[in-house]
């Protein structure tokens, strides 16, 4: 089956570092997605992983692991404008990708 | 300019009712998608085309149709609307690139719609 969890909700401090974690399961999987979206938006591509590992980009981090079926976006120097929804995607096949229900992150002074 | 358009952005309608909504990209990219968002669901897939003589079904296909009029223009139809298609649809399109299989999606702003 197709299934991506991930929490709904985080809060953090100004400054701090979140991790958001997702699990998926996916068939035929190729990679995975993070997507950042501010309410009423459209998604906008952050990372994306296909090998084990991390991938750092600035103060964002996604780490991929094919074997434990997890993923984590790591986000450092928290803003208040990193307030927003994170949205996980796992390729499902044909490039299609199967969507986690998001985590909405509030950050706080 | 934004590179994937899409119109209404905003839509009210009634039960019953046909409505369109239309997506346009300027990134020339092959293949399109439609989505719609409900909150504590995230985003579901309803139809998808790889190219214009291409037409898929997604997962939440019943209900909906869809047109590849152009490279560049995907429209979802909402044959008799009903109100638990009231959503937030969002059109997106990709590309693949090079070796990686990273095939990125990139979203239109979004159209919220309505079915009273």
């Amino acid at each position: 089956g197709q299934n991506i969890d991930q929490p709904t909700e985080m809060t953090a401090t100004e400054g701090a570092i979140v991790q958001i974690n997702c699990t998926y399961q996916t068939s035929g999987f190729n990679g995975l997605f993070w997507y950042q979206q501010h309410a009423g938006e459209a998604p906008t591509f952050l990372s994306y992983n296909v090998l084990d590992g991390l991938e750092e980009k600035g103060r964002f981090s996604s780490f991929l692991s094919r074997s434990k079926g997890y993923s984590y976006l790591l986000l450092k120097e928290l803003q208040m404008k990193d307030s927003a929804s994170y949205l996980c995607a796992g390729t499902g096949g044909y490039n299609k990708l199967i969507f986690g229900a998001g985590t909405r992150l509030a950050v706080h002074p | 300019d934004a590179d994937v358009t899409q119109t209404p952005r905003n839509r009210i309608t009634k039960t019953g009712k046909r409505i369109m909504l239309e997506c346009s990209q300027t990134k020339g990219h092959d293949r399109m998608y439609w989505y719609r968002q409900d909150p504590g669901l995230g985003l579901r897939l309803i139809y998808y085309s790889f190219d214009v003589k291409d037409i898929n079904k997604g997962e939440i296909s019943d209900g909906y149709s869809v047109s590849r009029q152009a490279q560049a223009k995907f429209s979802l139809s909402l044959e008799s609307a009903i109100p638990n298609q009231t959503a937030l649809y969002f059109c997106a399109t990709s590309d693949p690139t090079g070796d990686t299989n990273q095939e990125t999606q990139y979203f239109g702003p979004g159209t919220r719609l309505l079915v009273l």
